[in-house]
């Protein structure tokens, strides 16, 4: 199983564009991208995922080069809501998954 | 979209009680649950995977004996800490995936269980 690295933490003011970028240097080829949200005492809210290039849903956006040892998520005019752990995988089909530590973002007023 | 449901949502026993916490797919089937532990301030940590018709399969360091899980069918898993104490306080969270081999789909959660043990 690849292993994701991080930041540990991140702060952003309301109305700005946050980019959190993942670093998954070993990825395989068969392996997803998927990033999921957490609030405080919640289970992880599933945010978007993709294979390479870019993924764009009504919440999120997710920029995955083409060697895909990365990948970026892209979350556009943050508000105070989106305070929470964002958690970046990977993985393939039915394979459990591993997290990692998980960037704390922290937004302000 | 793939709704998962857990219950209780939180609950407060003594040491030394057995505590039985469910797992449903509430709008589809999965043949494979996930069993996590998270403790405050940290990531979520596998605890098993929990097959349907057959064992669960724990990670390195996980008590098979001290948390029992049964997958009887294709929506409900259960963990069941046994003779739990103080230290199995923490917050217990499981994940489902749709669909069957193939077709990668994302796990989702439930919204965890709060379990505290005086």
């Amino acid at each position: 199983l690849a292993k994701t690295t991080q930041p540990i933490s991140m702060d952003s003011y309301e109305g700005q564009e946050v980019n959190i970028t993942c670093s998954h240097n070993n990825i395989a080829t068969n392996d997803y991208i998927t990033w999921y949200q957490q609030f405080p005492s919640q289970g992880p809210r599933f945010i978007i995922q993709g294979y390479k290039t870019k993924v764009t849903n009504e919440v999120a956006s997710l920029f995955i080069p083409a060697d895909r040892k990365s990948s970026t998520l892209s979350l556009p005019r943050v508000s105070l809501s989106d305070t929470a752990v964002y958690y970046c995988l990977v993985g393939e089909g039915t394979d459990k998954l591993i997290f990692g530590t998980g960037t704390r973002l922290q937004v302000f007023p | 979209g793939a709704v998962v449901s857990q219950h209780p949502s939180w609950v407060i026993c003594k040491s030394g009680t057995s505590v039985k916490i469910e797992c449903r797919s509430l709008d589809f089937q999965a043949t494979t649950m996930f069993w996590y532990r998270q403790f405050p301030k940290q990531s979520l940590m596998l605890m098993a995977t929990s097959n349907e018709g057959s064992k669960a399969t724990y990670e390195q360091g996980v008590e098979k004996d001290k948390f029992l899980i049964n997958h009887a069918s294709l929506t409900l898993s259960t963990l069941t800490v046994t003779s739990a104490h103080p230290e199995d306080s923490s917050f217990y969270i499981c994940s489902a995936r749709e669909g069957t081999g193939g077709r990668y789909e994302p796990q989702h959660f439930g919204d965890g269980t709060r379990l505290s043990i005086l």
